[in-house]
This record gives structure tokens, sequence and C-alpha cells, in this order.
């Protein structure tokens, strides 16, 4: 099974302005997953979307998919010093039952 | 119970010593995942069960490691003669069934010391 590559691994912010982190992968998808997690500890889902949909949104949280560029994005508006923490996209690929997972990207967000 | 509960949440052990990981998955959800993430790293996928079915082991990095799962619920996994490289925090995950959202325990941080 593959994983996605988060880009970039770090990213460091002021409040209030937006985060974008990106996801990239090879093969073909069933779906692509955003989780985050806080202090190296267990990870909270975000947002699934599917090969065939192009963009969610939750709250604050817009996520694309670029499924003929094999890519992803998740976009944190208005961002808080509550949204620091790791990123992580994982990937659920045509034939898998498994979510693999990249590295992540650690966002600060500086009060 | 509300969310996947997972125990104990900190374990140190000696080198060569045997331990036991502990996770009890959401009521009704037939999936469940084990991860390990070393410091600063990604998931690294150890094993999965879904159902009935035969676990999917690929993932284990050596015959020092297994899993069960009980009854369809609760999941043990077991490391033999633990070394120093599987320090970790050991994830477990459940999902109400394929290819759907995971949620996630708050894990194990296992040391070996």
């Amino acid at each position: 099974s593959q994983q996605g590559e988060e880009d970039p691994q770090a990213l460091s912010i002021q409040e209030g302005e937006n985060a974008t982190m990106n996801c990239s992968y090879k093969t073909s998808i069933n779906n692509l997953q955003w989780y985050r997690q806080n202090s190296g500890r267990g990870l909270v889902h975000l947002i699934l979307i599917r090969s065939n949909e192009r963009e969610k949104h939750s709250g604050r949280l817009r996520v694309t998919l670029d499924t003929s560029k094999k890519s992803s994005s998740l976009l944190i508006t208005a961002s808080r010093a509550a949204d620091t923490a790791s990123y992580f996209c994982a990937i659920l690929s045509g034939g898998s039952y498994i979510p693999t997972f990249g590295r992540g990207t650690s966002l600060i967000v500086h009060p | 119970g509300a969310g996947v509960s997972q125990s104990p949440s900190n374990k140190v052990t000696e080198k060569g010593k045997d331990v036991e990981l502990r996770c009890d998955p959401i009521s009704g959800h037939t999936a469940l995942y084990w991860y390990r993430q070393s410091l600063g790293q990604g998931l690294e996928f150890l094993i999965y069960f879904q159902g009935n079915s035969a676990p999917d082991k690929s993932g284990l990095p050596s015959d020092r490691f297994s899993a069960e799962r009980t009854g369809g619920s609760v999941s043990t996994l077991t490391i033999q003669r633990t070394q120093q490289e599987d320090s970790a925090v050991y994830l477990c995950a459940s999902s109400l069934g394929i290819r759907t959202e995971a949620f996630f325990g708050q894990g194990t941080r296992l040391t070996v010391v």
C-alpha cells in the first residue's frame, strides 16, 4: 500500500492567518482522510473526501482533491492558537482497507 | 464506551521482557487497526482486523509481534522479548465499516530500557 506525503513538514503562522497543507500520493485512491494529532497522542478525524469529490468543508476547514494531480490540500482559515498540532493525510488505496499515513505537517499558530 | 480505550497509557519495561497492550474499540465497530509511531514520525501500520475475517498481519515488523482480537471486540498486541527499537507510541483505532473514518485511542507509550 502507498502513503501520502505531506508538505510542508513544518508551518509557523500568526493567529488569524490561513494555513494550507498539501498531500501528494502516487496511485489511485478510494478516499483520502485528514487527521489532527495533539501532543503526539491520539489522532482526531477531520474530513474524509472520496475520489469522486472535489471539495468538502467543515467549519473553518476546507479540503480539496485533485485526482488528476494526485494531490489534496487542507486549508484552515482564520487560524487560532488551539489549531497548533500535527496534521496527517491518510490514503485508502483503491484495493486496500487500511489507511496509510504520511509523516505529517507540524503547524504552530502563534497568538 | 464513548471512545476507543487503550491501556496502559504508559509502559516502561526492561529489554527482553514481554509486554501486552490492550485496546477496547467502540462498541459495534467491526474494523480494528494497530499502528505505531516513533518520535516525530508518521504512523506505521501493524495489523488490521475486520469482523471474523483473518487479520491482515502484513505490517508486523517481526515474529516477536502478535495480536489477537477476542469476540470481535477487545484486542491485545503482544511484543515478546522487547528491544529498545520497540520504544514508540502504539495506537489503536476502530471504524464502523471498511473505508470509513477511524477513531483513535490515546495510545500506549512504550519505553524499553
